[in-house]
């Protein structure tokens, strides 16, 4: 079945570590996205990319970076200086065409847990 | 940038009854999308809205496009216990999400 693959689906990580987070989509999408959840919050955009190696910040970019090598793939890393302890990190992707008037799919999440 | 507000924040309700929540938006918006999400996974999309003054209806689920373009309401009747969820107002111009509605359904 087509969808999103998130991984690793929990992170614990010392203070001072860089992490990866993999995003795979087999939908065929153009556009994929990161979102930070913070407990009891809402969906803060990170980082977007609508086609190969090109991206855009978003809202919160700071102590992040991407890269979109490939269309089905949007790693995010998230470095040392990223200081909030615990999020929720949320990847998505969308069909640009035929028009820009569809809705996101979202992956299942990974947690990242500072220790 | 652009602002979206929800409201209410959050509900707790009895199964059976009606809910209704809305969004609102600093600008106008070309599309108002709903989604829900439950516990600890991703938002699920689950009504698209494309034209002001459009209603639509997915199962117990009803939104409308506000006259404005700047809101938009989402209706859920004889509510049950799988209800539960935070449900989120979003739009296809810059993909930014409102700090969604906490609901909460006592049996």
């Amino acid at each position: 079945d087509g969808g999103i693959t998130q991984s690793p689906k929990y992170l614990f990580r010392k203070e001072g570590q860089n992490v990866t987070l993999s995003c795979e989509q087999n939908l065929n999408h153009d556009a994929m996205y990161w979102y930070r959840q913070d407990p009891g919050q809402g969906l803060r955009l990170i980082y977007y990319s609508q086609i190969v190696n090109d991206f855009q910040k978003g809202d919160i970019a700071e102590g992040y970076s991407v890269s979109r090598e490939k269309k089905e793939s949007f790693p995010l890393t998230v470095t040392s200086a990223q200081k909030n302890p615990t999020a929720f990190y949320l990847c998505a992707s969308r069909a640009l065409r035929p028009s820009g008037a569809n809705g996101l799919t979202f992956g299942a999440g990974s947690r990242r847990t500072v220790l | 940038g652009q602002q979206l507000n929800q409201s209410p924040q959050s509900m707790f309700i009895q199964e059976g009854e009606d809910v209704s929540m809305n969004c609102t938006s600093s600008s106008i918006f070309n599309t108002w999308l709903w989604y829900k999400q439950d516990p600890g996974e991703g938002p699920v999309l689950l009504i698209a809205l494309y034209k002001a003054g459009e209603l639509t209806s997915n199962g117990r689920l009803t939104a409308q496009f506000g006259i404005t373009r700047k809101d938009s309401f989402l209706n859920i009747s004889a509510s049950i216990p799988s209800d539960v969820g935070i449900y989120f107002c979003s739009n296809n111009n810059d993909m930014r999400f409102g700090a969604g509605t906490r609901l909460t359904v006592k049996p």
